[in-house]
This record gives structure tokens, C-alpha cells and sequence, in this order.
């Protein structure tokens, strides 16, 4: 497709469980963005990568989690040993550096931990 | 590092009348400020953005200012439609240069409804 896609796109599990999500950016892409967003708020940046490297990841909350671009493309959150704090909507966003900031954003893989 | 605010939370105008919306900004440095809109389900989408060299910008029937001296920059939607009911999101970054440019912080939002 040629938009930012996300899977799954819900997922329920309980706490203490290890979970991930997939994002698969639009192709030719390079910088590639996760954010967190709770009901109500605004989205919350976690990490993003500039080809395969983290190029920022300061916003992630705790050693819990994890995310990886082993080949410049398709992107995994990992959360370790999930916390109902952890429920909310989970958001990818990809961009062409190369021509301008904006972001183009997948329509979320929404959590939730019982 | 940056922190964005936003306000009003919620607004609610009549159809045809104008809404405008505020955010103030904390770093300095930043250079870059989009405005993304998010309908319900689906991930924020852009649709203005501004950079620190310039104080105005206008597509159609929104326009935004910034005021880099006060940290100020607003959203200004003229002739509402229920279709631009929506949530509407500022935000915040650094470019360093066209290519490459620091993380995207947002504020926390404002639900705009229309009312036909």
C-alpha cells in the first residue's frame, strides 16, 4: 500500500506478557518514528531511527521497551513484561528527510493490558 | 527540552465562523512548527507548517502565525466547516538543516467541533 501500516491494528493481552508491534513505513522512507498516545492527549514520542540506527530514542519510558530497524525499513516495538500504564495507541510515522519535516502517520496498533 | 502547550482544550464554534487556536513553545532552538489534524480512528495528518524565518503562512482557508520572540504560534481557521471538526495538534521540532531534523514534540491537543 502506500501509506504507513500497522499491525495488529488491536491487541489484547495481559500483564506481564511480552508483546510486539509492527510498523511497516512508505517505501523510501528513511526516518521512521514511534509515539505513544493516550486518551485525550497528544502523541508521545518514544524513539526514532534515521535508516537501521536509533538516531534519538530518549523518549522511551523504561528498559521495557525495545524497538529495532534491523534493515533501514519495517520497525518492532517490543514491550517486555506489559503494565496496564502501557494501554494506549501505539503510532508509526514515517518520513522523506530528504524533502521535508512532515510525518506520515499509520492509523496506530492499540493496546490494551488487562 | 521542548515542551508544548496548547489551548484552548476544547472549542466549539458555529458553522462559518472562525477558530483560532494557540501554542507557546520552550526551546528556544526550535525552528519548525506543524500543525497536524487527527479525525477519530485514524493518525494525525498535516496540514500547515511554518518555519522560524518566516512570521505567516496561509493555505486556503488556514493560516498560522509565529511569534518567535513571545515562543507564540497559532492556527487560524476562517469559514468553518462541519468537516473540519476534528482534533487539532501543534507542534515542535529542530531543523537542522532540509534534511534532517530532531524528534517532533506535540501539544496535547484541541477537540474543535462545528456546528452546523
Amino acid at each position: 500500500g502506500a501509506g504507513v501500516s500497522q499491525t495488529p491494528s488491536n491487541k489484547v493481552t495481559e500483564k506481564g506478557k511480552y508483546v510486539e508491534l509492527r510498523c511497516d513505513p512508505i517505501s523510501g522512507h528513511t526516518a521512521l518514528y514511534w509515539y505513544r498516545q493516550s486518551l485525550g492527549q497528544g502523541p508521545e514520542f518514544l524513539i526514532y531511527f534515521q535508516g537501521t540506527g536509533a538516531a534519538d530514542d530518549s523518549g522511551l519510558p523504561n528498559d521495557r521497551f525495545f524497538a529495532v530497524r534491523p534493515e533501514g525499513s519495517v520497525s518492532t516495538l517490543k514491550i517486555q513484561r506489559t503494565e496496564r500504564g502501557d494501554s494506549a495507541v501505539y503510532l508509526c510515522a514515517s518520513s522523506n528527510r530528504g524533502r521535508s519535516g512532515e510525518l506520515f502517520f499509520g492509523e496506530g496498533s492499540r493496546l490494551t493490558v488487562l | 527540552g521542548e515542551n508544548v502547550e496548547q489551548h484552548p482544550s476544547t472549542l466549539s464554534v458555529q458553522e462559518g465562523d472562525s477558530a483560532v487556536i494557540k501554542c507557546t513553545y520552550s526551546d528556544s532552538a526550535s525552528n519548525y512548527f506543524p500543525w497536524y489534524k487527527q479525525e477519530l480512528g485514524k493518525g494525525p495528518q498535516l496540514i500547515i507548517d511554518i518555519r522560524s524565518n518566516v512570521g505567516e503562512k496561509k493555505d486556503q482557508r488556514i493560516a498560522v502565525t509565529l511569534n518567535k520572540t513571545a515562543k507564540h504560534f497559532s492556527l487560524h481557521i476562517t469559514e468553518t466547516q462541519p468537516e473540519d471538526s476534528a482534533v487539532y495538534f501543534c507542534a515542535a521540532s529542530i531543523g537542522r538543516s532540509r534534511t534532517s531534523y530532531d524528534k517532533v514534540i506535540f501539544g496535547p491537543g484541541t477537540s474543535l467541533s462545528v456546528i452546523p
